[in-house]
């Protein structure tokens, strides 16, 4: 059984660019969910996906975006960057209303905003 | 919206220690989560409590689900050096089904 994976595994950008992160789910698993830990903070929710659209959503601007594919995975996009946007993102994925069993994690993408 | 306040924020104890940290909510929770995050790694579900005044170990880890309902503890008997990590609570947010975390307790210990 595979875990979560989650490409790259750090990137630096641009203020102003965009960006693309990527998620493979667990096997079996049919929604992911996305969030954002800044250094030294508790990962904040920022959207989830289940059978290919959008599922919840935290406190997060619209040029936060993101994508459900058939196989279950996922893409956590971002536009216009901007400095604040540094952090580690972690995907996790889960069975649709199974969150009180805990979602496995993937191990992030650090984002670096210059 | 929902907060999680974790304490103390940091712990530095000597190997064999046992460690209490606990987590607070603004609101009630009917499941509490504990979470251990390594440096370079995605948070690892250690312990979930579904029921208040439930008791649940794993290992040397035991949980306490407070009977407020809005708080939790973790502790952690006769501490080893790979006991290292970030701890985190968390509980059911308020957007459906995601997670609001803690902030984190900070564990070093000293061989």
């Amino acid at each position: 059984e595979t875990g979560v994976t989650q490409s790259p595994t750090h990137l630096i950008k641009t203020r102003g660019q965009q960006v693309t992160l990527r998620c493979s789910s667990q096997s079996g698993h049919n929604t992911v969910s996305w969030y954002q830990q800044a250094l030294g903070q508790g990962p904040q929710f920022i959207f989830q996906y289940y059978r290919e659209e959008e599922n919840g959503r935290g406190n997060f601007p619209p040029r936060f975006s993101g994508l459900q594919f058939p196989n279950y995975s996922s893409e956590l996009n971002v536009n216009a960057l901007e400095l604040d946007d540094s952090a580690l993102y972690l995907c996790a994925s889960s069975l649709v209303g199974g969150f009180w069993k805990g979602y496995t994690f993937g191990s992030g993408t650090r984002l670096t905003v210059v | 919206g929902q907060q999680l306040n974790q304490s103390p924020q940091s712990m530095f104890i000597q190997e064999g220690e046992d460690v209490s940290m606990n987590c607070t909510s603004s609101s009630i929770f009917n499941t509490w989560l504990w979470y251990k995050q390594e440096p370079g790694e995605g948070p690892v579900l250690l312990i979930a409590l579904y029921k208040a005044g439930e008791l649940t170990s794993n290992g040397r880890l035991t949980a306490q689900f407070g009977i407020t309902r809005k708080d939790s503890f973790l502790n952690i008997s006769a501490s080893i050096p790979s006991d290292v990590g970030i701890y985190f609570c968390a509980g059911p947010g308020d957007a459906g089904n995601m997670l609001t975390f803690g902030g984190g307790t900070r564990l070093m210990v000293k061989p």
